[in-house]
């Protein structure tokens, strides 16, 4: 198994309270991501990393910021947490785009309830 | 953008029958992956294809560029079989990873 950890795999706040989740990575993958989960929906893409200080938009990325100081660690803020942010989050990483062969490896997930 | 369908969304079988699990798409892709998903679980990958078929124990995964499909089947399906199993595209020099299908509900009774 690649070694992608996500902290903390659980947890609920509050409505307006700021929350960062984790991903750090075993593996020297100069791409990772976050995906958020939810009923009746695909994966969907918030923001991706594509090396250290280098990071762009997803496709649902409003109310979330990230930053990537070292190449293992990715986090995922959500600056004001609202209840359309409950969802499960998935981290994934990989080592190129360019290569047909490149494999995805995918975190646990945290489940985040906004109350 | 591409969109990805699978189909069926929920699928219901007796152990020991023959499952297909169907995923389209719109855009030219360098890369599909097929991944497994187990209730209040992590997501593994199963396959990565860019041509042809790929066989793993019980499970074969095909991809018809041409037509823009893939299939995943099961032989001899066991309740262990039981998860989402999700279709998901890279496109052609995507950096912004993965487009995913919405997930196939697979539940094998014994």
């Amino acid at each position: 198994d690649a070694g992608i950890t996500q902290s903390p795999r659980h947890k609920v706040t509050e409505t307006g309270t700021p929350v960062t989740l984790r991903c750090h990575q075993t593996e020297n993958h100069r791409y990772m991501y976050w995906y958020r989960q939810d009923p009746g929906h695909g994966l969907r893409l918030i923001h991706y990393s594509y090396g250290v200080k280098d990071t762009d938009k997803g496709e649902v990325s409003d109310g979330y910021s990230v930053s990537r100081s070292k190449t293992e660690d990715f986090l995922l803020t959500l600056e004001s947490a609202t209840s359309s942010q409950t969802s499960v989050y998935f981290c994934a990483i990989s080592e190129s785009t360019l290569r047909r062969d490149t494999e995805a490896f995918f975190g646990q997930g945290t489940r985040l309830t906004v109350v | 953008k591409n969109e990805v369908e699978q189909s069926p969304q929920n699928l219901t079988a007796q152990e020991g029958e023959f499952i297909t699990i169907n995923c389209s798409y719109s855009v030219g892709i360098s890369a599909l992956h097929w991944l497994q998903q187990h209730p209040g679980g992590g997501i593994v990958s199963l396959f990565m294809l860019s041509s042809g078929k790929k066989k793993h124990g019980r499970l074969i995964a095909t991809i018809n560029i041409q037509e823009k499909h893939s299939s995943l089947h099961i032989t001899a399906s066991h309740p262990r079989d039981s998860a989402v199993y999700i279709c998901a595209v890279r496109s052609e020099g995507g950096a912004d990873g993965l487009t995913f299908g919405k997930g196939t509900h697979l539940i094998i009774q014994p």
